[in-house]
């Protein structure tokens, strides 16, 4: 199954700052997906980015805070954008896992602190 | 709405059994996941299921009802590893649709 690196694995930043989150697959897969998760909480997906198009996203999202890019098929950007407290959280990039009964492959998380 | 429900937390004892119950409501169902995460982790694929029985990965087993819209985690001989949050996921459409998670609570 695919391995995604994402980093950073965790950040403090300030109030009004952007910060990217960048996720890289060793393979080439068609769409990843884009989550927020707090602690102790259920998964929220934010969007879906598709290599070529634009992402899509869900509802409660969108692009002006939460651009993403995705020039190719084993990479793609997360950037939390004029960030506030309430966007501290964990991000996850994931994946789907071919052949593996419908599974999901998740990057290892950034863990956002914003003061 | 799409819904799926799961208990909140369980508490069982060291090399016990356990089981962890989902119920969905969704537009459309192209299977149940399963997920653990431990603390500060990210969440790791444990099991699908497309049709309904029993699938077994070791000692994780996980059943699905499609007539019921139910299905459930089975974890045999309980270790204090297995000390994690599981979620039930249905694949809905093109996304998944999480549960909130049950909190695994293994005592010695």
């Amino acid at each position: 199954s695919a391995v995604i690196s994402q980093k950073p694995s965790r950040d403090i930043c300030q109030r009004g700052t952007s910060l990217t989150i960048q996720c890289q697959v060793d393979s080439q897969v068609t769409m990843m997906f884009w989550y927020r998760q707090q602690p102790g909480q259920s998964l929220t997906l934010i969007a879906t980015a598709n290599q070529g198009s634009e992402a899509t996203y869900e509802s409660g999202f969108v692009i002006d805070k939460f651009p993403i890019s995705r020039p190719n098929l084993t990479f793609s950007t997360l950037t939390v954008s004029n960030m506030s407290p309430e966007d501290s959280s964990i991000y996850l990039c994931s994946v789907e896992r071919n052949g593996f009964g419908n599974g999901y492959t998740f990057g290892s998380g950034t863990r956002l602190t914003v003061v | 709405g799409q819904s799926l429900e799961q208990p909140s937390e369980v508490t069982a004892v060291e090399g016990a059994i356990v089981q962890i119950n989902c119920t969905y409501q969704t537009s459309g169902f192209y299977g149940l996941s399963w997920y653990q995460q431990h603390d500060g982790g990210a969440p790791t694929f444990l099991s699908y299921n497309g049709l309904d029985g029993l699938e077994e990965t070791g000692r994780f087993s996980s059943f699905l009802s499609r007539s019921d819209s139910y299905g459930y985690l089975l974890l045999q001989e309980l270790q204090m590893k297995d000390s994690a949050s599981y979620f039930c996921a249905v694949k809905s459409n093109y996304q998944l649709i999480w549960g909130a998670g049950t909190k695994l609570i293994i005592k010695p």
